[in-house]
């Protein structure tokens, strides 16, 4: 039974447009909530990350925005890119936890059309 | 800076072969792990390590075994190939830190057993 769950599988949004991914976890004692970004034939890289001791973090046209009593956290993309097409995974671990183990979401397929 | 580097890129197996997946990082991290990517099921643990000469099982470890005789160096074997274990393998490391931590992940194996 996983976890996270991440929804949707896929979204096509146009350029300048807004893509939502949302995230789900089950574990409350997950206290570090990252998302990754993977482009074709790569490897995913972190992208933003929060503590569940903010409710929103912005970095440029990216923002998480958390909600710890429904156990939700979303990535919105502001201003879509053509760029940004790619795949995004949520994760969830406890930091205290040894080995900082990643729980990772389904994935989100995201194109940008231009 | 190679960062995590993960050998070979491809690989195709018949079933019941055995091979080993090697991953190396310069980045003096104390944490390793090894994950595999299937479509739709995100990227699930299959092993990782806290430190030289220490291993454990993630989410996925059955079929796999791992080691990690040196710091910068993570293998993943395959006793027995199955097409189950068909799939994309990426090597993990990161630093570690009992706060916000970044994995840094290799560039993938895409395994096919045939």
């Amino acid at each position: 039974q996983q976890q996270v769950k991440q929804s949707p599988q896929s979204l096509i949004v146009q350029k300048g447009g807004i893509s939502i991914i949302n995230c789900a976890y089950e574990n409350t004692a997950f206290d570090y909530f990252p998302w990754y970004q993977q482009f074709p034939g790569k490897g995913p890289a972190l992208l933003i990350a929060i503590r569940p001791d903010v409710s929103e973090k912005k970095e440029g046209r990216f923002t998480i925005s958390f909600n710890k009593s429904a156990k939700q956290f979303s990535l919105h993309i502001m201003d879509s890119q053509p760029g940004d097409s790619a795949t995004y995974f949520c994760a969830a671990s406890m930091v205290r936890a040894a080995g900082n183990k990643l729980t990772f979401g389904g994935g989100t397929r995201v194109l940008v059309k231009p | 800076n190679a960062g995590v580097t993960q050998t070979p890129k491809f690989r195709v197996l018949k079933t019941g072969q055995s091979m080993t997946l090697l991953c190396a990082q310069d980045m003096n991290h104390e944490y390793m792990y090894w994950y595999r990517q299937d479509p739709g099921m995100g990227l699930r643990l299959i092993h990782y390590s806290v430190g030289e000469g220490t291993t454990a099982k993630g989410e996925v470890p059955d079929g796999y075994n791992v080691s990690r005789l040196k710091k910068q160096n993570f293998l993943l074997g395959l006793e027995s190939a199955a097409p189950s274990q068909t799939s994309v393998y990426f090597c993990a490391s990161s630093p570690r830190n009992r706060g916000v931590t970044e994995a840094f992940f290799g560039q993938g194996t895409r395994l096919t057993v045939v």
